[in-house]
């Protein structure tokens, strides 16, 4: 079992819709979650982070974390054509390293 | 701030070749990191570091090595590459203070290397 998955996708939706993007983890000690944006060519930039069980909301972004089910999610409301990108999911498992674990990525596409 | 950067931007080298990637950075974070990405996978931690003259392996470190002389630099080296170091290397940092239960990491524009 791989320690951080997510659907590869690609992930097609129309402009307006809303997009969910989904991961799992293995390690149930882990303490924090990330969640990256990568365009094509360019460098990782973070989008959203989450650390408690719940819903955390950023502009049209909302986080959820269910630490029971290792899970995390996140959700981008009205999609524009912009946000089309990798989303990479990365959990810090804690240490004093404070290292990040990667998920492969999803793979959004927003359609005009 | 400049934030995190990285030379080059681009290099091609023969096979058995050596090189040095460059990052610097000038957030004083003190937690640096390398990171390689193959297509379509996600980051993989070559080696990283807690603070000046302290280094640890990551999850891929063979073929690799790293020194961290100053807060600011943190080389990467490669010895005798192999077609299998073709790959985007990412350089972060990070505060690594307070809990550990959040701790952003700040990603250079990255190395696009080829072996050939």
């Amino acid at each position: 079992q791989k320690e951080v998955e997510q659907n590869s996708g690609p992930l097609s939706v129309p402009e307006g819709a809303i997009a969910s993007l989904n991961c799992t983890y293995s390690d149930r000690g882990s303490q924090s979650f990330f969640w990256y944006r990568q365009y094509s060519g360019k460098s990782p930039e973070l989008i959203m982070f989450i650390y408690s069980n719940g819903d955390k909301e950023d502009g049209r972004f909302t986080a959820q974390l269910n630490k029971a089910s290792q899970y995390v999610s996140l959700l981008i409301r009205d999609s524009q054509p912009s946000d089309s990108a990798t989303y990479l999911c990365a959990v810090n498992r804690g240490g004093s390293a404070r290292q990040l674990t990667f998920g492969s990525g999803t793979q959004l596409t927003v359609l005009p | 701030n400049a934030g995190v950067t990285q030379t080059p931007k681009f290099r091609i080298l023969k096979i058995g070749q050596s090189m040095t990637l460059q990052c610097a950075q000038d957030m004083n974070h003190n937690y640096m990191y390398w990171y390689r990405q193959d297509p379509g996978m996600g980051l993989k931690l070559i080696y990283y570091s807690v603070g000046a003259g302290i280094t640890d392996k990551g999850e891929v470190p063979n073929g690799y090595n790293v020194s961290r002389s100053t807060t600011e630099d943190f080389p990467l080296r490669l010895e005798l590459a192999a077609p299998s170091q073709t790959s985007v290397y990412f350089c972060a940092s990070s505060y690594g203070l307070g809990t550990g239960v959040y701790n952003e990491q700040f990603f250079g524009p990255g190395t696009r290397l080829t072996v050939l």
